[in-house]
């Protein structure tokens, strides 16, 4: 089962930052969590991961809790072309378990 | 260029007809996923082979196979396609706790 609670859906301008919540209060040491997104009809496509420490890519940041017991996805100028379904997941070594994710609306 | 490729992109099959989906990657991952995606719900993951070694998910159905006959190739077999088996099947590849890499998938119609 996955390890992760997200909300169903949410809503964000154009041009703003979308935060996007994660709760996975029973992570492990040794887990990760890991962020894609999938767009209609595509396959889901990697944004981000991190263990514990604050992680930026070109496509995004990861905000990781002290506890790790939840994190925040940020895409810090949000543009049409991320409508998506944003998975959270918390995963240790070779097995992916998706979560039903967030079906993230940008409003123009 | 695609790193990991289905084929094919569309199939359809009759009720009960054997059918296998194919998924070739270019990328030397060793780990190689199978999900089944039905509409508006999270892919659902089928089995995994970590190299050789194959992972069925316990509440995978008996009719769902998989072959890995080498590195690059990994075959998904349905042995009597029923129609509650009509779906996106989605192939992934990663390397142990690394990203994974999706193919586009193929939709396939049980007819």
């Amino acid at each position: 089962d996955a390890k992760t609670t997200q909300p169903t859906s949410m809503d964000c301008a154009e041009g703003r930052a979308a935060n996007l919540p994660c709760n996975h209060s029973t992570i492990s040491g040794n887990e990760y969590v890991y962020w894609y997104r999938q767009i209609h009809s595509q396959g889901p496509q990697y944004i981000i991961h991190g263990l514990k420490n604050n992680e930026t890519n070109e496509m995004a940041s990861l905000i990781i809790t002290e506890d790790r017991k939840s994190s925040t996805l940020i895409l810090p100028h949000a543009t049409l072309r991320d409508t998506a379904v944003y998975y959270c997941i918390v995963r240790v070594w070779d097995k992916i378990i998706f979560g039903k994710g967030t079906r993230l609306h940008i409003l123009p | 260029d695609a790193m990991v490729i289905q084929n094919p992109r569309y199939q359809v099959t009759q009720f009960g007809k054997p059918v296998t989906l194919s998924c070739s990657q270019t990328l030397n991952h060793n780990v190689m996923y199978w999900y089944q995606q039905k509409s508006s719900q999270a892919p659902k993951l089928l089995f995994h082979y970590y190299d050789k070694d194959f992972n069925n998910e316990a509440d995978t159905p008996d009719n769902f196979q998989s072959r890995r006959p080498n590195t690059s190739f990994c075959f998904l077999d349905i042995r009597s396609p029923g129609l509650g088996d009509a779906a996106m099947y989605l192939c992934a590849t990663s390397r142990a706790n690394t990203e994974a890499f999706f193919g586009q998938g193929t939709r396939l119609t049980v007819v």
